[in-house]
């Protein structure tokens, strides 16, 4: 089963900064990496899927990366805005079961 | 209205009571999960089922019990409620094991 970690655990970050954080799972045994968004009081949202190491993805102004041979990904939010204040969590996929980071909370600050 | 529905979207129950929440989906997804979030954790799964009358536990299955009759049904019951069990319970499903979940709007029990 995988151990999935999220950094930081929370971030506040200027509005019109742009930021970056990440996910860590182990290299063996992996299957796919998702990237969720979640908003207060919402349900989390998918944003990603990956799971060719180098995979690149983009939304908008957000976009993630993957490495599977070191274990980790990248989201990083260009040009923040207020709406991008959620919790976004990352999940291992292993064997058709996700296994949840506990996430990153981002708030932007006006 | 097409989508994943959960129900009630809010319970206060005493404990040793017998609980279920409801998750209905009506876009045929074969695969459907139940999570808990509580504080200082991720999302942690419960069980989930592959298809209808194929369910399997997940990491914290203890004083959960799930059936899957239908495709487009995925009740949770809490046979014997404790106040451990307080907390918000999401639904989700996908169309496949390996693509991205969609999740239902939430159901916050608690116990008292």
């Amino acid at each position: 089963i995988l151990n999935v970690e999220q950094s930081p655990q929370s971030l506040h970050v200027q509005e019109g900064d742009s930021t970056n954080f990440t996910c860590s799972f182990p290299s063996s045994n992996f299957y796919a990496l998702h990237w969720y968004r979640w908003e207060t009081a919402k349900s989390p949202e998918a944003l990603f899927v990956m799971t060719l190491n180098g995979d690149e993805k983009k939304k908008g102004r957000i976009s993630a990366t993957l490495n599977t041979k070191e274990g980790y990904s990248y989201l990083y939010i260009k040009g923040s805005q207020p709406e991008d204040s959620a919790t976004y969590l990352c999940a291992g996929d292993s064997n058709y079961q996700l296994i949840w980071g506990a996430g990153t909370k981002l708030i932007i600050k006006p | 209205d097409a989508g994943i529905t959960q129900s009630p979207r809010y319970k206060i129950t005493e404990t040793g009571r017998q609980v279920t929440l409801m998750c209905h989906q009506t876009w045929s997804h074969s695969y459907m999960f139940w999570y808990r979030q509580d504080l200082g954790h991720g999302l942690r799964l419960i069980y989930y089922s592959a298809a209808a009358d194929i369910t399997d536990k997940g990491e914290v299955p203890d004083g959960y019990v799930v059936s899957r009759s239908k495709t487009e049904n995925f009740p949770l019951t809490l046979e014997s409620a404790t106040r451990s069990q307080t907390s918000v319970y999401f639904c989700a499903s996908s169309p496949t094991g390996a693509n991205v979940l969609t999740f239902g709007a939430g159901s916050r029990l608690t116990v008292l």
